[in-house]
C-alpha cells in the first residue's frame, strides 16, 4: 500500500530564513505526490504536484519541492520564509485502490511556525 | 469561478441525530471524494463519488454513515444516530476526473461537532 511519512510535527524557522518540510513516501509503481496547506479553521489549499518530468517542481505563493527517487523524499521548500506561511502542511501520495480510483493517502501534516 | 463549497460550516448535534453535510464540486467537475480529519490528524479518505454512483467507499464506516452525488444537486454525506466520536471536520474535494494525474481541490470543510 501506498503512504507518505512526515517525520516532524513542527518545524520552526525565522523569516527571511530558507524553510524546509521534509516527507518521504513508500509506492508501488510510479509515485504521484501532493503538497497542501491549511491555513486554521479553512480547507486544503492545493501548493504543487509530482506527476512526471523535472525533478524540482514549482508550485504556489513561492514554494517548490523536489523529489528524490533513491531517498524516497518530496521535500517542501521556500527560500525566504514570510510570517504568513505559518500553517499546518500535508503531503499526500496518490493510492489507487484495487477499483481503479485514486484517492489521496494524507501524511500527518506539519506545523510550520515562521518567527518574527 | 467558485471552488468547491460546502454547508454548513458548522453543524452541533446532539447524539442520537442526524447529520447532513453538503457539498458542492467545482464547476465542471463531476468526480467527488468525501475525506474526515480529526484533531490533530491527517485527513482521512471516505468515499469517492461520481454522478449517480457510488466507485469506492472503502474508507466508509459500515454502519450510519452513507453518501450520495445525484444527478442534480450537490453530493451528500450522512450520519445517522451521531456519536461523540464522529465529532471531525469533514472535507469534500473535487477532480474534473478521476484520472491518476488529476488534482483535487477541497473546500472549507464542515466542522461536526457533537454533544
Amino acid at each position: 500500500a501506498q503512504s507518505v511519512a512526515q517525520p516532524e510535527d513542527q518545524v520552526n524557522v525565522a523569516e527571511g530564513n530558507p524553510l524546509t518540510v521534509k516527507c518521504t513516501y513508500s509506492v508501488s509503481g510510479n509515485p504521484y505526490l501532493f503538497w497542501y496547506v491549511q491555513y486554521p479553521n479553512r480547507g486544503l489549499q492545493f501548493l504543487l504536484k509530482y506527476i512526471t518530468g523535472d525533478n524540482l517542481v514549482k508550485g504556489s505563493y513561492g514554494f517548490e519541492a523536489e523529489f528524490n527517487k533513491s531517498q524516497t523524499s518530496f521535500h517542501l521548500k521556500k527560500p525566504s520564509a514570510l510570517v504568513s506561511d505559518s500553517a499546518l502542511y500535508f503531503c499526500a501520495v496518490r493510492d489507487m485502490s484495487t477499483s481503479g480510483t485514486y484517492k489521496y493517502i494524507f501524511g500527518t501534516g506539519t506545523r510550520l511556525k515562521v518567527l518574527a | 469561478n467558485a471552488g468547491v463549497m460546502q454547508n454548513p460550516r458548522h453543524l452541533v448535534r446532539r447524539r442520537g441525530q442526524e447529520a447532513r453535510l453538503r457539498c458542492s464540486p467545482m464547476k465542471g467537475h463531476s468526480h467527488v471524494y468525501w475525506y474526515r480529519q480529526l484533531p490533530e490528524e491527517g485527513l482521512k479518505f471516505m468515499v469517492y463519488l461520481q454522478k449517480e454512483n457510488i466507485i469506492d467507499e472503502s474508507g466508509m464506516p459500515k454502519e450510519r454513515f452513507s453518501a450520495e452525488f445525484p444527478k442534480e444537486g450537490p453530493s451528500i454525506l450522512r450520519i445517522q444516530q451521531v456519536v461523540r466520536g464522529d465529532s471531525a471536520a469533514y472535507f469534500c474535494a473535487s477532480s474534473l476526473a478521476g484520472a491518476h494525474t488529476d488534482t483535487q481541490y477541497f473546500g472549507p470543510g464542515t466542522r461536526l461537532t457533537v454533544l
